[in-house]
């Protein structure tokens, strides 16, 4: 079947470390994107891939990073520098909208990788 | 911080009942607005979305209602079910040469009581 998967589901951190979350799709879409979910804030943008080997800053990206070495693939780094890393987070993938395509630029989620620092 | 502010955070109602989620965003630049259906423990999944050259669309039970002067659009739920009970989130999209972004709301949890 098609679609967005993240692992892991679960996990959690010391203070201090790195930990990368997975996430990687076979919709053979050309953009990804990482949100993170906290109560009452809504989903926000930490970093966006249009193509490979190219990503943005979204408007949170500060204590991540991020690379786009393969199409299908397009992991998270929550790093040392993060102040507040427990979160929820959602990546998720999509073809290109513009304004004249028929598609709508749906994004289409993964089922979310919980992380909680101790 | 949010360019589209989105209430209530949370809204009950019993079956068959209408809840409406409202949404305000600031930019006009704005070309799409989506609106995002989450169960818990799930990814968002799209639910329906609108133009801003269209003053309502409507999807099954679900419609979207759109006022451009104010800059506001509303999402309500007809004939509501327990299966609708979700969080949902309203967004506002961009859609640039470099590619589109998204700016969801802070979402509403809705519990349809049976």
């Amino acid at each position: 079947d098609g679609g967005i998967t993240q692992s892991p589901k679960y996990l959690f951190r010391k203070e201090g470390q790195n930990v990368t979350l997975s996430c990687e799709q076979n919709l053979n879409h050309d953009a990804m994107y990482w949100y993170r979910q906290d109560p009452g804030q809504g989903l926000r943008l930490i970093y966006y891939s249009q193509i490979v080997n190219d990503f943005q800053k979204g408007d949170i990206a500060e204590g991540y990073s991020v690379s786009r070495e393969k199409k299908e693939s397009f992991p998270l780094t929550v790093t040392s520098a993060q102040k507040n890393p427990t979160a929820f987070y959602l990546c998720a993938s999509s073809m290109p909208h513009r304004r004249t395509a028929p598609n709508t630029g749906e994004l289409f989620f993964g089922e979310g990788s919980r992380l909680t620092v101790l | 911080q949010q360019q589209v502010k989105q209430s209530p955070q949370s809204l009950i109602v019993q079956k068959g009942g209408i809840p409406i989620i409202n949404c305000a965003y600031e930019n006009t630049a704005f070309d799409y607005f989506p609106w995002y259906q989450q169960f818990p423990g799930k990814g968002p999944a799209l639910l329906i979305a609108i133009r801003p050259d269209v003053s309502e669309k409507k999807e099954g039970r679900f419609t979207i209602s759109f006022n451009k002067s104010a800059k506001q659009f509303s999402l309500h739920i007809m004939d509501s079910q327990p299966g609708d009970s979700a969080t949902y989130f309203c967004a506002d999209e961009m859609i640039k040469a470099a590619g589109n972004k998204l700016t969801f709301g802070g979402g509403t949890r809705v519990l349809v009581k049976p």
